[in-house]
């Protein structure tokens, strides 16, 4: 596609449910990031996945989060058992490479209700 | 360990004034820094990226500079609009090591009043 797809643009969920979010990246970008932002917060870095190289799950917040890659393009992070405190809006950006221009989605706000 | 920092905080202007916004960083050993606009409970678009070899890159009304010794990045907003309105952050990738990730500034909330 032209850009970096979220989906769902948004969500609200009740407390201790499980949510999927989705990004597609651009086509051909190797690199693909997840960020979140809490309201009036900056950026947290969530996890980094670089073509069929072991992710970079160092910014994941707790077992609750995972994400996965599926054949080097579209990228799905789960939250399981939500919080309140996951309520935030999520991220996804994608490059060609780590070092290279990184281009955003229009994030998923997740509500927890 | 690689911190960045944006002055100011927010700015207030009338349209027509041109601008520049800051952005510090602790580790000079950059590949490159980025700028982008977020506007609004919105995603972040791309304004310019500035490799470490270059010291400076425009695009259109926006010029952005780089001083990799000085650890300092300046984006310059010429002839601002209220489409300019928009909180302004830099980032630069994290350099070596396994981790993978962009370091972020808070940004600059910028409105520009008609």
């Amino acid at each position: 596609g032209a850009g970096v797809s979220q989906s769902p643009s948004n969500k609200v969920t009740e407390k201790g449910k499980d949510v999927e979010l989705r990004c597609d990246p651009i086509s051909g970008h190797t690199a693909l990031y997840w960020y979140r932002q809490s309201l009036g917060q900056g950026l947290e870095f969530l996890i980094y996945f670089q073509g069929n190289s072991a992710p970079d799950k160092s910014g994941l917040p707790s077992d609750r989060f995972s994400a996965e890659r599926t054949g080097g393009s579209v990228s799905t992070l789960t939250i399981q058992r939500t919080q309140q405190e996951d309520s935030a809006v999520y991220l996804c950006a994608s490059s060609l490479e780590y070092y290279t221009e990184a281009f955003f989605g229009q994030g998923t706000r997740l509500t927890v209700v | 360990k690689q911190e960045v920092t944006q002055i100011p905080a927010a700015l207030s202007v009338p349209e027509g004034e041109n601008l520049v916004l800051n952005c510090s960083f602790t580790d000079s050993a950059i590949y490159n820094l980025q700028w982008f606009r977020q506007d609004p409970g919105k995603g972040l678009t791309s304004l310019l990226l500035i490799q470490s070899s270059q010291r400076e890159q425009t695009s259109g009304r926006l010029n952005a500079s780089l001083d990799k010794s000085s650890g300092r990045s300046t984006l310059y907003i010429a002839a601002s609009q209220p489409g300019d309105s928009a909180t302004y952050l830099c980032a630069v990738p994290l350099a070596g090591g396994n981790n993978r990730k962009l370091i972020w500034g808070l940004g600059t909330s910028l409105a520009v009043n008609p």
